[in-house]
């Protein structure tokens, strides 16, 4: 199973783009590459889900390039409410709902 | 869509003691997963049910912790015996039939063993 490395935390302000680069070297073929947010006291949310180039919804961007050996949760304009600890997952294809969450990374947005 | 429901959200229990955690998936969701969060620690997956079905249980602790998901009710996660190790959030999701777009996730049961 492909290991995640992601940073322990990271600060930012309301109003700036977060970037959240999470790497995997050891991704397999037929490994996807998806993001999930947690707050306190609750589970995680699903935010976003890719295997290769950019996608994009409402609520973030996610970039993986060609080697596929790292992807970068995009946030843009960060507000309070998305302080909360957001884990980098690499799923197999044929055991997807075997999610393996690491310790994450604890985003704290400031005023 | 009430989403899936945990009770309770809370669970205090004594060493020895029996607890039951409830889950009941979203409307529609047939597939139903248990996961265990330790403090400052990412979740761990337990098992994976449908109905009547332990379809995959290889993250269950191999005494004092079962599963099951009846034709009708709630998904119950039981805990026999529970000791302090046992304290934890227990998270559920579910999904549909088919398709992998992400799992809803429960607001957890928090289990204290005191």
């Amino acid at each position: 199973l492909a290991k995640t490395t992601q940073p322990i935390s990271m600060d930012s302000y309301e109003g700036q783009e977060v970037n959240i680069t999470c790497s995997h070297n050891n991704i397999a073929t037929n490994d996807y590459i998806t993001w999930y947010q947690q707050f306190p006291s609750q589970g995680p949310r699903f935010i976003i889900q890719g295997y290769k180039t950019k996608v994009t919804n409402e609520v973030a961007s996610l970039f993986i390039p060609a080697d596929r050996k790292s992807s970068t949760l995009s946030l843009p304009r960060v507000s309070l409410s998305d302080t909360a600890v957001y884990y980098c997952l690499v799923v197999p294809e044929d055991s997807s709902y075997k999610l393996i969450f690491g310790s994450g990374t604890r985003l704290l947005v400031r005023p | 869509n009430a989403g899936v429901m945990q009770n309770p959200r809370h669970l205090v229990r004594r060493r020895g003691q029996e607890a039951r955690l409830r889950c009941s998936p979203m409307k529609g969701h047939s597939h139903v997963y248990w996961y265990r969060q330790l403090p400052e620690e990412g979740l761990k997956f337990m098992v994976y049910l449908q109905k009547e079905n332990i379809i995959d249980e290889s993250g269950m602790p191999k005494e004092r912790f079962s599963a099951e998901f009846p034709k009708e009710g709630p998904s119950i996660l039981r805990i026999q015996q529970v000791v302090r190790g046992d304290s934890a959030a227990y998270f559920c999701a579910s999904s549909p039939p088919t398709g992998n777009y992400g799992y809803t996730f429960g607001s957890g049961t928090r289990l204290t063993v005191v």
